[in-house]
């Protein structure tokens, strides 16, 4: 089975600074990749994907994440934080070879930003 | 309606009581999920539905939890004779026919409280 591991379960970043927020996962076959991202009492919310082609993916909110296969790593970052990105972020993997289509989440890591 | 939607919102029930959790996918949606969101936890999987194969039970934690979805469509989860350690968000997301990598839709969720 994978496993998907965000590095940090908190993060708190000054408005207007870089947000990085790590996940790694364990798989010989490069998953299927997803970020979401839950505001309070509300549900989770697709934020970007990577399923095949370029690297680099961009999302919404200006949210960008890079596949790197040589350290299983899908780290989110957004130039510029701003106060409504404060929210809870779940990396997540969905396993190609699985035709049952699992998905797989990470812990989540809590981003705090301070104005 | 046009997304995932959870009834009810919030429910406290006494401890040894049983409760019904239901969810209503996106129309068309062939693939129906449980998870359980736990404070300061990830998601936890608990069970899948794809079409009219068997569901994918691996993730529930004990014979107390069982779960249906009549006609291909609205699934319910049941508890029984709840435990305080069930306390917690229970997820229903759903997504369309597995095999590629689509994106989840996620209800907002069902709070349960055992006292």
């Amino acid at each position: 089975a994978q496993s998907v591991t965000q590095l940090g379960s908190h993060v708190s970043v000054s408005e207007g600074a870089l947000v990085l927020l790590r996940c790694n996962y364990s798989s010989s076959v490069p998953p299927y990749l997803f970020w979401y991202v839950q505001y309070p009492n509300q549900g989770l919310q697709l934020l970007l994907k990577y399923t095949t082609g370029a690297t680099l993916v961009k999302g919404i909110n200006g949210f960008e994440a890079e596949f790197k296969k040589s350290e299983t790593s899908f780290h989110l970052t957004k130039p510029s934080a701003h106060m409504s990105d404060a929210a809870e972020y779940f990396c997540a993997v969905s396993d190609r070879e699985n035709t049952g289509n699992q998905f797989y989440f990470g812990t989540g890591t809590s981003l705090t930003v301070i104005p | 309606g046009a997304g995932v939607s959870q009834s009810p919102s919030n429910k406290v029930t006494e401890k040894g009581k049983d409760v019904e959790l239901r969810c209503d996918p996106i129309s068309g949606h062939t693939a129906l999920y449980w998870y359980r969101q736990s404070l300061g936890q990830g998601l936890e999987f608990l069970i899948y539905f794809q079409g009219n194969s068997a569901p994918d039970k691996s993730g529930l934690p004990s014979d107390r939890f069982s779960a249906e979805r009549t006609g291909g469509s609205v699934s319910t989860l049941t508890i029984q004779r709840t435990q305080q350690e069930d306390s917690a968000v229970y997820l229903c997301a759903s997504t369309l026919a597995g095999g590629v990598a689509g994106e989840l839709f996620f209800g907002e969720g069902s709070r349960l409280t055992v006292l």
